[in-house]
C-alpha cells in the first residue's frame, strides 16, 4: 500500500525566505507520481507541481521545486521568496504517472508567511 | 474553461437524513474522483468512475454511500442515511488520464448534527 508522510503539522517563515515543506512516502510500485497540492482558506486544492518516479530532474514550477531523492523516498516541496499568499495548507500526495488512479495524501503542513 | 464544480458548497443535515453531493467535471475529463477530509485527518479517496464506470470503489466507507455518474458527465454522491461521522469535506476531481494533473474542485463541506 502507498502512505504518505508529512511530519510538520505546521511551520512559519519570514516573507521573502525559503521554506523546504518535509514529504516522505512509502510504496512498492516501481512507478509513481508525487504531487503537491495548496489549499488556501478558500478551500480549493490548487495543484503545484509533480514529479515522476523516472524523472531525472528535479521538477521545478516557478517559485516551486521539488527536492526529489527517489533513495530516501522523499519528495520535499521547496518555495522560494515566499510571498503573504502563500500561507496556507499544503499537502503532499501519490498517484500513477498519468492522471487515472486514486492520490494517497499526507496529513498536510500549514505555512504561515510572517511579514 | 469552467474548472470542477461542486454543489452545494455548504450542507448542515441532521443525523438520519439524506443528502445528495453533486460534481461536475471538467468538460471532456473521463476520470471522476471522489475524496473526503474529515476534521484533522487525511484526504482519503472515495471512489473513481473511467465515463460512467465506478473503476475502484474500495475507498466508500459503507453502504450509506451510493455515488452515480450517469451518462458519463456529472456525478452525484448520496448519502442516506447520514451519521455524525460522515461530517467532513467532500472533494470531487477530474482528469483526462492522460497527463498527470487531477483537477479538483471546492469541495463541499457536510456537517451532520
Amino acid at each position: 500500500a502507498q502512505k504518505i508522510t508529512q511530519t510538520q503539522p505546521g511551520m512559519f517563515v519570514q516573507e521573502k525566505e525559503a521554506v523546504t515543506l518535509d514529504c516522505t512516502y512509502d510504496t512498492s510500485d516501481p512507478s509513481y507520481g508525487l504531487f503537491w497540492y495548496k489549499q488556501p482558506s478558500s478551500g480549493e486544492m490548487i495543484f503545484l507541481i509533480y514529479q515522476g518516479s523516472y524523472d531525472q530532474q528535479n521538477a521545478t514550477e516557478g517559485r516551486y521545486s521539488l527536492n526529489f531523492q527517489k533513495a530516501r523516498k522523499s519528495a520535499n516541496l521547496v518555495i522560494s521568496a515566499s510571498q503573504l499568499g502563500d500561507s496556507a495548507m499544503y499537502f503532499c500526495a501519490m498517484g500513477g504517472t498519468s492522471g487515472n488512479t486514486p492520490l494517497v495524501f499526507g496529513k498536510g503542513t500549514r505555512l504561515s508567511v510572517i511579514a | 474553461e469552467a474548472g470542477v464544480t461542486q454543489f452545494p458548497s455548504h450542507s448542515v443535515i441532521e443525523k438520519g437524513q439524506t443528502v445528495t453531493l453533486r460534481c461536475d467535471p471538467i468538460s471532456g475529463h473521463d476520470n471522476l474522483y471522489w475524496y473526503r477530509r474529515v476534521m484533522g485527518k487525511e484526504i482519503k479517496f472515495l471512489l473513481h468512475f473511467v465515463k460512467e464506470s465506478k473503476q475502484d470503489e474500495s475507498g466508500m466507507p459503507n453502504n450509506r454511500f451510493l455515488a452515480e455518474r450517469t451518462g458519463g458527465t456529472y456525478s452525484t454522491l448520496k448519502v442516506q442515511p447520514a451519521e455524525l461521522e460522515d461530517s467532513g469535506v467532500y472533494f470531487c476531481a477530474s482528469s483526462l488520464g492522460v497527463e498527470n494533473e487531477q483537477f479538483f474542485g471546492p469541495g463541499t463541506r457536510l456537517t451532520v448534527l
